[in-house]
């Protein structure tokens, strides 16, 4: 298995406060997903990462920001938590390119009150 | 924009064939990818086509057709565990997916 993890895996949290999810992973790969999943929706890209600093926005990314300082590490950021965003979030990694399929990590289950 | 659609759910019996099909309509193409999802768990990699034509990997089968934007997963031998939902997804040339919605299999006895 590919070495990521998330944390936390589970959060219950406030509606207004901010809340920050943390992706890992040991293979040094180039580029970072985040990931929301909801019943009927599949799952959607927030952001994306190609690199130390350099990051894009995704198809929903409205209401989340993202840093990359490291090659290992991608933070996701709910400024302002919303019960839209109650979801579960997927991390995901990819070296690019060719037959480099992505890896998931186990994902982190996010409720909104 | 990106446009991927499978169908929501299928049945099938343990034993048989199933066809699982996606179609797809993006704005660049670098890669169909087909990934397996169980309840309450990581979609992991299933296969992968960039050309036309059909990959085999044991049980599993995959085929595309760029003219088409079309593809589908072909599961043989169906077992209750393949019992999941199946995640169509298409690259494009900056390395982003774009997943449909999945399609949920159940397999009965």
């Amino acid at each position: 298995d590919a070495g990521i993890t998330q944390s936390p895996r589970h959060k219950v949290t406030e509606t207004g406060t901010p809340v920050t999810l943390r992706c890992h992973q040991t293979e040094n790969h180039r580029y970072m997903y985040w990931y929301r999943q909801d019943p009927g929706h599949g799952l959607r890209l927030i952001h994306y990462s190609y690199g130390v600093k350099d990051t894009d926005k995704g198809e929903v990314s409205d209401g989340y920001s993202v840093s990359r300082s490291k090659t290992e590490d991608f933070l996701l950021t709910l400024e302002s938590a919303t019960s839209s965003q109650t979801s579960v979030y997927f991390c995901a990694i990819s070296s690019g390119g060719g037959y480099n399929e992505q890896f998931f990590g186990p994902g982190t289950r996010l409720t909104v009150l | 924009g990106q446009n991927i659609d499978q169908p929501t759910e299928m049945t099938a019996t343990e034993g048989a064939i199933v066809q699982i099909n996606c179609t797809y309509q993006t704005s660049g193409f670098n890669g169909l990818f087909w990934y397996q999802q169980h309840a309450g768990e990581a979609p992991t990699f299933l296969s992968y086509n960039v050309l036309d034509g059909l990959e085999e990997k044991g049980r599993f089968s995959s085929f595309l057709s760029r003219s088409k934007g079309y593809s589908y997963l072909l599961l043989k031998e169906l077992q209750m565990k393949d019992s999941a939902s199946y995640l169509c997804a298409v690259r494009d040339p900056s390395n982003q997916f774009y997943f449909g919605t999945g399609t949920s299999l159940t397999v009965i006895p």
